[in-house]
């Protein structure tokens, strides 16, 4: 188990290019979450995953943002024609729903700076 | 809708001191967490609260939860400098599993 990993861990680009983030989960886990985190904030959810489900996305989550996990182990995350208020980190979070605690478990995170 | 606020924000202590952080939040939940996040780095769980009255300890580290005032507490006891770091709590409604909603963040600086 090598936890969440997250790719790439930085990523600059210039407003009104498209992005895309990878997340991968602990293996054994069934759901995974996004959120954005700005700094000096707390993360705000952004949607999840219950296998291959998505189940729910927050209103944070225009259209301009996807997010797939198509075979219900890794996810990605897009964002077309960025915009400079999408600057923050991404962090994506893996759960096994079905345990009492539920703890997710985050990885690294990818910052995102949109010039 | 589920609110959470963490005091103090910023919390500066030396060596050897005790402080407490609060978590108040806004609705009914029957879980609550508590994550730590080092400059740079992600998110690490330290804790998970699920009843009234549970308390859990970890080194100088020990959260407790009260579901009836609807808060938590994180006490720091004899801190060391290597606590220093942002800590978050998080907590997720009783009526939405999935709306887990998570605090500003305290800032805690130990200072030698």
């Amino acid at each position: 188990d090598t936890g969440v990993s997250q790719d790439p861990r930085h990523k600059i680009t210039k407003r009104g290019q498209n992005v895309t983030f990878r997340c991968d989960p602990i293996s054994e886990h069934n759901r995974l979450y996004w959120y954005r985190q700005t700094l000096g904030q707390g993360p705000e959810f952004l949607t999840y995953f219950q296998n291959e489900a998505q189940l729910e996305k927050s209103r944070l989550l225009s259209d301009r943002f996807s997010a797939e996990r198509p075979k219900g182990s890794f996810s990605t995350l897009e964002i077309q024609r960025t915009e400079q208020g999408d600057s923050a980190m991404y962090l994506c979070a893996s759960s096994f729903w079905g345990r009492n605690t539920d703890t997710q478990y985050f990885g690294p995170g990818t910052r995102l700076t949109v010039l | 809708e589920l609110k959470v606020e963490q005091n103090p924000l910023f919390l500066s202590m030396q060596e050897g001191k005790n402080y407490t952080i609060y978590c108040n939040y806004s609705t009914t939940s029957d879980r609550l967490y508590w994550y730590r996040q080092d400059p740079g780095k992600s998110l690490e769980s330290l804790f998970v609260l699920l009843s009234n009255g549970a308390v859990k300890q970890e080194g100088r580290l020990m959260a407790s939860l009260d579901t009836k005032a609807r808060l938590s507490t994180l006490h720091i006891t004899a801190a060391v400098h290597d606590l220093s770091a942002t800590y978050f709590c998080a907590v997720a409604s009783a009526y939405n599993n999935n709306d887990m909603r998570f605090g500003a963040g305290t800032r805690l600086t130990v200072k030698p």
